[in-house]
């Protein structure tokens, strides 16, 4: 089965500390891709960061950070310097070979506190 | 370049009512995506475009729901003689190229209320 789990329903996090949010994934495919997304109370989702499954290193995007450990299947966001703006749901999403559509986390809803 | 643009941005329906959603990708973008999004939740997928031909329509809920993108462009979602569990986020989502390295890009969204 094609599954992301985001363990983390809610998390408070104090302005300027950084911030891990877990993704972990499943899937039989060898060729895969992983994308964060963030999700304001405007409601538009905000493409962040992506992986590769044959990306060796770890990508990064200004604060954001993917930390990617391939034999666990995890996938998690690092947000450093956290920053009120940073508040919003998050959700991890995985592009399988085998399938057209995003397989989407749960999400995480992420608030700042100041 | 501009971004997804999706109208209308609210639309209230009587149950019964046909409703046309629209979806205008960024230009030149292969692939379209239509979500479905429950209040707290994450998106689900309901159906697929790469240019005119829609290859995926797996997620479409029942056969009132029906979508079309007929010059490889803007899509049309339409969802006819809807029903009070129609009522959500209608997301589209363009991506340059037909692969899983090509992240997808959103559109602000529709959301429908059906009363």
């Amino acid at each position: 089965a094609q599954k992301i789990t985001q363990t983390q329903p809610g998390m408070f996090v104090q302005e300027k500390e950084a911030v891990t949010l877990d993704c972990t994934y499943d899937t039989s495919d060898q060729s895969y891709g992983l994308f964060w997304y963030k999700q304001p109370s405007s409601g538009e989702m905000i493409f962040l960061i992506y992986q590769g499954s044959y990306d060796e290193q770890n990508a990064t995007e200004g604060r954001y950070s993917l930390n990617f450990q391939k034999a666990r299947k995890s996938a998690n966001l690092v947000i450093s310097a956290s920053q009120l703006g940073d508040s919003a749901m998050y959700f991890c999403a995985m592009s399988p070979d085998s399938n057209y559509q995003l397989i989407w986390g749960a999400g995480t809803k992420l608030i700042i506190k100041p | 370049g501009a971004g997804v643009s999706q109208s209308p941005r609210y639309k209230v329906a009587k149950r019964g009512q046909d409703v046309a959603l629209r979806c205008d990708p960024i230009s030149g973008h292969v692939s379209l995506f239509w979500y479905q999004q429950a209040l707290g939740q994450g998106p689900e997928f309901l159906t697929y475009f790469q240019n005119e031909a829609q290859l995926d329509k797996s997620g479409l809920p029942s056969d009132r729901f029906f979508a079309e993108r007929p010059e490889g462009s803007v899509s049309t979602l339409k969802i006819q003689r809807t029903q009070q569990e129609d009522s959500a986020v209608y997301l589209c989502a363009s991506r340059a190229g037909t692969g899983v390295f090509y992240e997808q890009y959103f559109g602000p969204g529709t959301r429908l209320t059906v009363t």
